[in-house]
């Protein structure tokens, strides 16, 4: 089971920030907050991974709260193409063996014109 | 160049049949994972594996087999084909297990 919570969907104005949380209040010392979307009929896309520092790359910003209980995806412009299903994701960065995702249900983003 | 590519991208079938997806990166990863999106798109992990492991979700029934030639393949076999079965396959691949993974574009299969 997913160890995460999401709002089922979420709007967000072109060109504005989108900002996605996301709760996981039993997170472990060793688990990071991944972020992954998933545009309609297409794979699953890696977006940001972080640990307790806010990460920032091409696609995103990602803040995690201090105690680590919540994360935001931040989307800064926000354009129709960033319309997605979006997951927040816990667990071990790796360390051997060979352990897939645990998807939930995700946050429905729609970007509205 | 595509990173993880799929084929077929759809495959219709009959009930009993036998069928299998092919999946290939050319990323240099070392490990490689089938998913399972169902009708309500609920995405689940069905085979991790690397060059030490498979790791099988105990739910995924043993019809199903992966089979690696190489480590940059990964193929699911699936024998007896029910029309549960239908929904789309994902494949992907990661360095070492990291959660940082890349996926194919998937597989739609459906079973009449």
């Amino acid at each position: 089971d997913a160890k995460t919570t999401q709002p089922t969907s979420m709007d967000c104005a072109e060109g504005r920030a989108a900002n996605l949380p996301c709760n996981h209040s039993t997170i472990s010392g060793n688990e990071y907050v991944y972020w992954y979307r998933q545009i309609h009929s297409q794979g699953p896309q890696y977006i940001i991974h972080g640990l307790k520092n806010n990460e920032t790359n091409e696609m995103a910003s990602l803040i995690i709260t201090e105690d680590r209980k919540s994360s935001t995806l931040i989307l800064p412009h926000a354009t129709l193409r960033d319309t997605a299903v979006y997951y927040c994701i816990v667990r071990p960065h790796g360390g051997g063996g060979a352990d897939g995702l645990t998807f939930g249900k995700g946050t429905h983003l729609i970007i509205q014109p | 160049d595509t990173a993880v590519s799929q084929t077929p991208k759809y495959l219709v079938t009959q009930m009993g049949n036998d069928k299998s997806i092919k999946c290939e990166q050319n990323l240099g990863h070392d490990t490689m994972y089938w998913y399972k999106q169902d009708s309500k798109k609920f995405l689940k992990i069905m085979f991790s594996y690397n060059n030490k492991e498979l790791i099988i979700n105990e739910t995924v029934p043993n019809r199903f087999s992966p089979k690696s030639p190489d480590k940059a393949h990964l193929n699911l076999h699936i024998n007896s084909l029910e029309l549960g079965d239908s929904a789309v396959y994902f494949c992907a691949s990661s360095q070492a297990s990291s959660g940082e993974q890349y996926f194919g574009p998937g597989t739609r299969l459906t079973v009449t």
